[in-house]
């Protein structure tokens, strides 16, 4: 099962752009890296999910390196509404199905 | 829109009590989970089902059971509460196993 690392709070202010790495060293090869968003009492939401190279959505970016031991969510141009908690997963998509989530990061984002 | 529902929505529960924990999805998924998030922590896996009429274990799956007679239903079961069964449980489904998951508003047990 793969274990992720992440920084365990973060800071920015509104209008940056907020980088947050993802350890993933054990990492199989059918793994793919997912990342969620939660705000205090509510369930996670999906942020976005790759497996190699980069995915972009409306929200955000995820870069993956070629040995896809890190990954790294970008979010441009946060606001104060962003302020949460971010959870990188890693896990494959089959039968086998195992979803390790780690303490997450909380980003705090300031005026 | 539904999406995902839970109920209830808080419970207090007396040790040694059975409790069904309810989910109910409206989205047709493939997929289901229920999950635990102790204070400060990230979620645990308790069990999941890939489609009707299979489950899986997940991390912490001890003393918890789950069905899943239907696409639309995944009840949790406690069998006999524990104080340590205290947490909000959260009930998510996806599409397929490992896709991006939708989660429901959680239920916060309460074992005394």
């Amino acid at each position: 099962l793969a274990k992720t690392t992440q920084p365990i709070s973060m800071d920015s202010y509104e209008g940056q752009e907020v980088n947050i790495t993802c350890s993933h060293n054990n990492i199989a090869t059918n793994d793919y890296i997912t990342w969620y968003q939660q705000f205090p009492s509510q369930g996670p939401r999906f942020i976005i999910q790759g497996y190699k190279t980069k995915v972009t959505n409306e929200v955000a970016s995820l870069f993956i390196p070629a040995d896809r031991k890190s990954s790294t969510l970008s979010l441009p141009r946060v606001s104060l509404s962003d302020t949460a908690v971010y959870y990188c997963l890693v896990g494959s998509r089959d039968s086998n199905y195992q979803l390790i989530w780690g303490a997450g990061t909380k980003l705090i984002i300031k005026p | 829109i539904a999406g995902i529902t839970q109920a209830p929505t808080s419970q207090i529960l007396a040790a040694g009590r059975r409790m069904t924990l309810r989910c109910t999805q409206d989205m047709r998924h493939n997929a289901m989970y229920w999950y635990r998030q102790d204070l400060g922590l990230g979620l645990r896996l308790i069990h999941y089902s890939n489609t009707a009429g299979t489950t899986g274990k997940g991390e912490v799956p001890d003393g918890y059971s789950v069905s899943r007679a239907n696409t639309d239903d995944f009840p949790l079961t406690l069998a006999s509460a524990v104080p340590s069964q205290t947490s909000v449980y959260f009930c998510a489904s996806s599409p397929e196993l490992g896709a991006e998951a939708f989660f429901g508003q959680g239920t916060r047990l309460t074992v005394v």
